[in-house]
């Protein structure tokens, strides 16, 4: 079966650490996204990779990094600088052009920070 | 910038039909989509409008007008399961073709 896989579902961690979130997919999609949601909000892009070892800020970028080093994988860390990054965090995949509209998502990863 | 406005909640009963309105403002745009989130779940894909008019999957349909910057979704027939929070999101035409979501609708569905 194809989809997304995000590990773990939730994560607790204590201020001033840093913390990576993991997201696979198997859909052989070239384009891979990562969004925070928070409480009666939309969806909102943190970071967005179209191919390997390339990737592009979104909307809120600050306070967190990513890597894309497979075409399968894109992990995004939380760090420190973060202000505050208690959230829910989606990773999402699609096809690239004119198919981008539909984006996979995966069960998403709740992070809370003490 | 982008932005999209979308009611914060509505409620209806089983068998009703209930329209979500997204109203949008943005430079330009390929598309409106739509998606479904069940509290705490993945958003799921559920329709796109690239063109004017009305796209008709099953018991939804989803409309986009343009001119009127102003689309919606229909969801008929509903059922329990349908209670859950609905997006439209645009497909920008700069850059890399990514989505801006809006806020979300809480869809109440009672028996």
């Amino acid at each position: 079966d194809g989809g997304i896989t995000q590990s773990p579902k939730y994560l607790f961690r204590k201020e001033g650490q840093n913390v990576t979130l993991s997201c696979e997919q198997n859909l052989n999609h070239d384009a891979m996204y990562w969004y925070r949601q928070d409480p009666g909000q939309g969806l909102r892009l943190i970071y967005y990779s179209q191919i390997v070892n390339d990737f592009q800020k979104g909307d809120i970028a600050e306070g967190y990094s990513v890597s894309r080093e497979k075409k399968e994988s894109f992990p995004l860390t939380v760090t420190s600088a973060q202000k505050n990054p208690t959230a829910f965090y989606l990773c999402a995949s699609s096809a690239t052009g004119t198919e981008s509209y539909e984006q996979y998502f995966g069960p998403g990863t709740r992070l809370t920070v003490t | 910038g982008q932005s999209l406005e979308q009611p914060s909640e509505v409620t209806a009963v089983e068998g009703a039909i209930v329209q979500i309105n997204c109203t949008y403002q943005t430079s330009g745009f390929y598309g409106l989509s739509w998606y479904q989130q069940h509290d705490g779940g993945a958003p799921t894909f559920l329709s796109y409008n690239a063109l004017d008019g009305l796209e008709e999957t099953g018991r939804f349909s989803s409309f986009l007008s343009r001119s009127d910057s102003y689309g919606y979704l229909l969801l008929q027939e509903l059922q329990m399961k349908d209670s859950a929070s609905y997006f439209c999101a645009v497909r920008q035409l700069s850059g890399y073709s990514t989505l801006t979501f809006g806020k979300g609708t809480m869809l109440l569905v009672s028996p």
